[in-house]
C-alpha cells in the first residue's frame, strides 16, 4: 500500500542521545516536511525539503537537522536530544509545491528523560 | 514569524448541533487548508481553498477562503459523534517557499 511511513512508532531517549527519526514515502513526492506537534501549540514546522537535494528552516529548527539524499526518505535526526524535545513528531508529503494534498505518517512519539 | 490565530480552542456541544471555528493571520496565504486529527492518527485533508471568496464544500463540511485572504472559517452541520476530534487549519504562501504552517487546532468534543 502507498503511503508514507515513520519509525519508530514511540521511543524514550535518555537526555543528550543521537537519535534519527524515519521517513519513507513510496509515492514519488517532491516535497516533505517534519512538524511537532504539542499540547496547546499545535504542529510546528520544523524543518521541510521542497525537493531531493534540499533543506530548509522552518519555524522551530534549534536542535534538529535534516537531509535529503534522495526522493523517498527524509531523516530527522536529533544530535543531542533534550527534554523539551519530547513531542510526537509527523512526517509528511506532498507532490510538489502549489495546490497539492499534503499526506501525514503516524507519528513518532518520543520522550527524553 | 507566519502565525495562524485558530479559534476557538476547544468546543463542547451537543450532538445534532452545528459547529463553526475561524482561523485569522496577519500574513496572507495563497491556499487555506482545513485538516482533521482522530486520536492517535496524523491529520487528514478535509478541505483546500485556492481563490480568495471561494466557498466549498464537502458533504456536511464548509469552509471559506475570505476576501482578505488573512482569514478562512470551517462549519461542520449536524454533527454526529464521529467528529470528535482536532481540526487545525493551515495556510501555504508562495512567496514563503510554500511552507504548509498550522493553527493551534480546535478540539472538538461531542456530549451525548
Amino acid at each position: 500500500i502507498a503511503g508514507i511511513t515513520q519509525a519508530p512508532t514511540s521511543q524514550i531517549l535518555a537526555a543528550g542521545r543521537r537519535m534519527t527519526l524515519r521517513c519513507t514515502q513510496d509515492m514519488r513526492h517532491n516535497a516533505m516536511y517534519w512538524y511537532r506537534q504539542d499540547l496547546g501549540l499545535g504542529l510546528r514546522l520544523i524543518h521541510y525539503s521542497n525537493t531531493a537535494g534540499t533543506t530548509g528552516k522552518g519555524e522551530v529548527p534549534d536542535g534538529y537537522s535534516v537531509s535529503r539524499a534522495n526522493t523517498d526518505d527524509f531523516p530527522l535526526t536529533l544530535a543531542s536530544a533534550v527534554p523539551s524535545q519530547t513531542s510526537v513528531y509527523f512526517c509528511a508529503s506532498r507532490k510538489g509545491q502549489g495546490n497539492t494534498e499534503a499526506f501525514f505518517g503516524q507519528g513518532t512519539r518520543l520522550t527524553v528523560v | 514569524g507566519q502565525q495562524l490565530n485558530q479559534s476557538p480552542q476547544s468546543m463542547f456541544i451537543q450532538e445534532g448541533e452545528d459547529v463553526s471555528m475561524n482561523c485569522t493571520s496577519s500574513s496572507i496565504f495563497n491556499t487555506w487548508l482545513w485538516y482533521k486529527q482522530d486520536p492517535g492518527e496524523g491529520p487528514v485533508l478535509l478541505i483546500a481553498l485556492y481563490k480568495a471568496g471561494e466557498l466549498t464544500s464537502n458533504g456536511r463540511l464548509t469552509a471559506q477562503f475570505g476576501i482578505t485572504r488573512k482569514d478562512s472559517f470551517l462549519n461542520i452541520s449536524a454533527s454526529i459523534p464521529s467528529d470528535v476530534g482536532i481540526y487545525f487549519c493551515a495556510g501555504q504562501s508562495i512567496d514563503r517557499d510554500d511552507k504548509i504552517i498550522f493553527g493551534k487546532g480546535t478540539r472538538l468534543h461531542i456530549l451525548p
